[in-house]
């Protein structure tokens, strides 16, 4: 049973560039959430998404940032411009139906931007 | 808003000592509570679970028990291992409010036991 697969590990880029991190849930899974921790710190809520619908976008900053769990396909969780700040590690996580259950966690992207 | 406060670390044990991580909770309905714990480079893993007061969670000789009447989850282990060293996260799902469908995580707290 594959877990949850986010791609890539490690993401560089420069300041004003887009990063684009994947994030593929665990088969049968419908819910995706998306995490960003800072060294030495927590973990922050981003975003929450069912098939094709924005549950909760509270955690995402309003400008730059943007996320997308199409039908088919994997989550896509999109930073454009980035800048120094957004260098964190972003972690993918889904769940099934249900406040019983748990979190399955991806190993996270690591992006640094230059 | 549902919020997680956790003991802060980094805590440093010998091995086979006892160890306490507390984690106290405010949410508005009736949460189910998570440890969680990360190694180093990795996401994090579902250590154990409750659903409910006094249920309590167990898993590879960690133990936390649902206390509702003090809104805690604290995480114990009688005997630590060098293995054990990682971050350990509480986190809440609550049904209730606005934070219906997403959990709450937590500072995490870094143990590091040494031989």
């Amino acid at each position: 049973n594959a877990g949850v697969m986010q791609n890539p590990r490690h993401l560089v880029r420069r300041r004003g560039q887009e990063a684009r991190l994947r994030c593929s849930p665990v088969k049968g899974h419908s819910h995706v959430y998306w995490y960003r921790q800072l060294p030495e710190e927590g973990l922050k809520f981003m975003v929450y998404l069912q098939k094709e619908n924005i549950i909760d976008e509270s955690g995402m900053p309003k400008e730059r940032f943007s996320a997308e769990f199409p039908k088919e396909g994997p989550s896509i969780l999109r930073i454009q411009q980035v800048v120094r700040g957004d260098s964190a590690a972003y972690f993918c996580a889904s769940s099934q139906q249900g406040m019983d259950s748990p979190l399955h966690f991806g190993n996270g992207t690591r992006l640094t931007v230059t | 808003g549902d919020s997680v406060t956790q003991m802060e670390g980094p805590v440093t044990l010998s091995e086979e000592a006892f160890l306490t991580i507390n984690c106290t909770y405010t949410a508005t309905g009736y949460p189910s509570l998570f440890w969680y714990v990360q190694y180093p480079g990795e996401g994090l893993q579902l250590l154990l679970k409750a659903t409910k007061a006094d249920d309590k969670g167990s898993n590879k000789g960690f133990e936390a028990t649902y206390r509702k009447e003090t809104t805690s989850f604290h995480l114990e282990k009688g005997s630590v291992q060098v293995s054990d060293s990682a971050v350990y996260f509480c986190a809440l799902s609550d049904p209730g409010g606005t934070n219906a469908g997403k959990s709450t995580f937590g500072d995490g707290t870094t143990l590091t036991v040494k031989p």
